[in-house]
């Protein structure tokens, strides 16, 4: 089966460095994507990694390890609008069959 | 560019009824998947469309259907609605062709609440 775990949800402070991991099991690999998303809203996409390494675009980043099965999405001067819930998923193969973890709550605080 | 539409926004059924809910992908766009995504939960594959047949499907029973129109539009049906059906629907939309990259767009979603 397809397994992927992140936290359930974590709390920073505005202005802050945040750092959500995300870990995964699955049948294939061909990119790990990761997707904020506002209560009742749809999913938007914040980052691509299907290289190992580290994929920077202004202030999220992500890092991605596949012999280890780990991704981390890094947010770093926090805003109060990026409280939210952040969604790793992987694609396994070439047909955009994403598997999604839970979901992470970000709680960003004054 | 109007993205990925959905309609409607919102829904309440009874158990048992049938529900079609619609999706019109980003424009270039032609292979749709639909996602079932319960309340606090990550999205769910439910299945995919391309080229007007079911490409790809998850682990939902058959009365999960859809169909995709020639213009790449697509419909998700669900009969004999249970409780658990209750949750936020996503439509995503990708283009076709090779290559890893294959981001997908997000629709608003269709809240179903079935009572």
């Amino acid at each position: 089966g397809q397994n992927i775990d992140q936290p359930t949800e974590m709390t920073a402070t505005e202005g802050a460095i945040v750092q959500i991991n995300c870990t995964y099991q699955t049948s294939g690999f061909n990119g790990l994507f990761w997707y904020q998303q506002h209560a009742g809203e749809a999913p938007t996409f914040l980052s691509y990694n299907v290289l190992d390494g580290l994929e920077e675009k202004g202030r999220f980043s992500s890092f991605l390890s596949r012999s280890k099965g780990y991704s981390y999405l890094l947010l770093k001067e926090l805003q109060m609008k990026d409280s939210a819930s952040y969604l790793c998923a992987v694609n396994p193969n070439n047909f955009n069959k994403f598997y999604f973890g839970s979901g992470t709550k970000l709680n960003v605080k004054p | 560019d109007a993205g990925v539409t959905q309609s409607p926004t919102h829904l309440i059924k009874t158990r048992g009824q049938q529900v079609t809910l619609r999706c019109s992908p980003k424009s270039g766009h032609d292979t749709v998947s639909w996602y079932q995504q319960a309340l606090g939960q990550g999205p769910q594959f439910i299945f995919q469309y391309y080229e007007e047949e079911e490409r790809q499907r998850g682990n939902f029973p058959d009365r999960f259907s859809g169909h995709q129109f020639p213009n790449y539009s697509s419909e998700l049906n669900v009969n004999a609605l249970l409780l658990g059906d209750s949750a936020l629907y996503l439509c995503a939309s990708s283009p076709s062709g090779g290559g890893s990259y294959n981001e997908q767009f997000f629709g608003p979603g269709t809240r179903l609440t079935v009572l």
